[in-house]
C-alpha cells in the first residue's frame, strides 16, 4: 500500500505571493489532517477534513485554507505569505479521525523570503 | 498552548541502554498517542494508548498511561543508534473536538 505523498517537496516563496500544497492520502483512508512544524512553535495543527468537509481547525489566521476532493485528496493554501510562514507542512492521513493512528507523509518545506 | 508536555527535552545515552520520556497533559483526554521523527521527516507512529488502558507495549516500546496523574511514559529498551530521533506525545482530548494537540518532543541521540 502506497503512502501519504506531499508535493512539492520544497518550495520557494516571496512574501506576498500564495502557495497552495498537495497531499495524497492512503488509499482508502478517508480523514486528512494538516499540520504546521516550526522550530518555535513545534508541531500545530491546521485543520482536518473528512468526506470534503473541514471537520476540524486550528487557531491560524483565515489566510491558512483547505479542501478536500472526492477521492480524498487534499489541498492547502496559504495566501499572502508572510516570513513567520516558513515551515514544515506536514499531512496525515486516517481511516476515519484523529482517533486512529495517522500515517504522515515527508512533508513540505516552505520557504518564504 | 501545547496540551503535551514532553521532559526531558534531549535525553543523550549510549547503545543498549533503555531511554525513558515523560508526557504531561493539561485536560481529560481520549487517547494519546506516540510518535517518533527522524530529522525534519514526516512522524512514524508508534503506539496509541486509550484513556481505559494503563500499559501497552510494541516490540521494544513500553507505554504506560497514568489519567490521575495526566502523564504517560515512553521506554525504549536496549536502545540503537537507529532510534535517534525526536519522540513526539500526541493526546486526543473530547473538549478540543477530537484534533491531535502535539507536545514539544524529546530529542533522543544513541550513540554507538
Amino acid at each position: 500500500k502506497a503512502g501519504v505523498t506531499q508535493t512539492p517537496r520544497y518550495l520557494i516563496k516571496t512574501r506576498g505571493q500564495q502557495v497552495t500544497l498537495s497531499c495524497s492520502p492512503i488509499s482508502g483512508h478517508r480523514s486528512v489532517s494538516w499540520y504546521q512544524q516550526t522550530p518555535g512553535q513545534g508541531l500545530q495543527f491546521l485543520f482536518e477534513y473528512f468526506s470534503e468537509t473541514q471537520r476540524n481547525k486550528g487557531n491560524f489566521p483565515g489566510r491558512f485554507s483547505g479542501r478536500q476532493f472526492s477521492n480524498s485528496r487534499s489541498e492547502m493554501n496559504v495566501s499572502t505569505l508572510e516570513l513567520g510562514d516558513s515551515a514544515l507542512y506536514l499531512c496525515a492521513s486516517s481511516w476515519t479521525s484523529s482517533s486512529y493512528e495517522q500515517y504522515f507523509g515527508p512533508g513540505t518545506r516552505l520557504t518564504v523570503t | 498552548s501545547q496540551q503535551g508536555e514532553e521532559d526531558p527535552q534531549a535525553l543523550s545515552i549510549q547503545e543498549g541502554e533503555n531511554a525513558t520520556m515523560n508526557c504531561s497533559y493539561k485536560t481529560s483526554i481520549n487517547n494519546l498517542q506516540w510518535y517518533r521523527q527522524n530529522s525534519g521527516r514526516g512522524l512514524v507512529h508508534l503506539i496509541l494508548i486509550r484513556s481505559n488502558e494503563r500499559e501497552k507495549h510494541s516490540g521494544r516500546l513500553r507505554v504506560t498511561l497514568d489519567t490521575s496523574k495526566k502523564s504517560s511514559s515512553l521506554l525504549i529498551t536496549a536502545s540503537r543508534a537507529a532510534d535517534t530521533a525526536s519522540y513526539f506525545c500526541a493526546t486526543e482530548q473530547a473538549a478540543a473536538g477530537n484534533k491531535l494537540t502535539f507536545g514539544g518532543g524529546t530529542r533522543v541521540l544513541v550513540k554507538p
